[in-house]
């Protein structure tokens, strides 16, 4: 079964860190682009970052440039994100998303979704 | 402020056809990048409905159709079930591919 499990959200303070880890099974990881996409309370879906097939690339929303850092590690199928200097509008769900294209240069469509993560920013 | 720009909201009666919008622009839509449509049921991730303007995943039912013209898209819900009360998104990119999604619209059946 394809399946992505996210984990590491929780509660941190204005100017904290957190990292988030999402793992990856039941596919070929290091084939496909893989994103962070998170949904605030009370807002819609916004895009976070995604990072190429070999991790070469990796672009991200204004909001987060300078603070997030996507990355991955393929032999451990793992997606990550790094946030630094959390802000209370980073409070959200974020999910790991997957490309529905392997082997592309390009991302496209996210395919395949974990069940999302916890993040509350608040003092 | 999304780039991508769709109804907050629309409704209708079982069994009635209901059509969401989305409108960009030439820098991502107009610019040939394909639109792709996502479901977002409560308290559930969300899940791929429409990729490639109009191609369906396996195990979307046929009442799902996406279309695309210009610097617009379109997904339309023929034969309205309740159980697809949801939010939905479009999706596309802009030409750094930075994936850009619409602020999403609320489906209530009546």
């Amino acid at each position: 079964e394809v399946q992505l499990v996210e984990s590491g959200g929780g509660l941190v303070q204005p100017g904290g860190s957190l990292r988030l880890s999402c793992v990856g099974s039941g596919f070929t990881f290091s084939s496909y682009w893989m994103s962070w996409v998170r949904r605030a309370p009370g807002k819609g879906l916004e895009w976070v970052a995604n990072i190429k097939l070999d991790g070469s690339e990796t672009k991200y929303v204004d909001s987060v440039k300078g603070r997030f850092t996507i990355s991955r590690d393929n032999a451990e199928n793992s997606l990550y994100l790094q946030m630094n200097s959390l802000r209370a509008e980073d409070t959200a769900v974020y999910y790991c998303a997957r490309d529905r294209r392997s082997w592309h240069p390009n991302p496209y469509a996210m395919a395949v979704w974990g069940q999302g993560t916890t993040v509350t920013v608040s003092s | 402020q999304s780039v991508l720009t769709q109804p907050p909201s629309v409704s209708g009666a079982p069994g009635q056809r209901v059509t969401i919008s989305c409108t960009g622009s030439r820098s991502n839509i107009g610019a040939g990048y394909d639109v792709h449509w996502y479901q977002q049921l409560p308290g559930t991730a969300p899940k791929l409905l429409i990729y490639g303007n109009i191609n369906r995943p396996s195990g979307v039912p046929d009442r799902f159709s996406g279309s695309k013209s210009g610097t617009s898209a379109s997904l339309a819900i023929t034969g309205l079930q309740a159980e697809d009360e949801a939010d939905y998104y479009c999706q596309s990119y802009d030409s750094s591919l930075s994936a850009v999604f619409g602020p999403g619209t609320k489906v209530t059946v009546l």
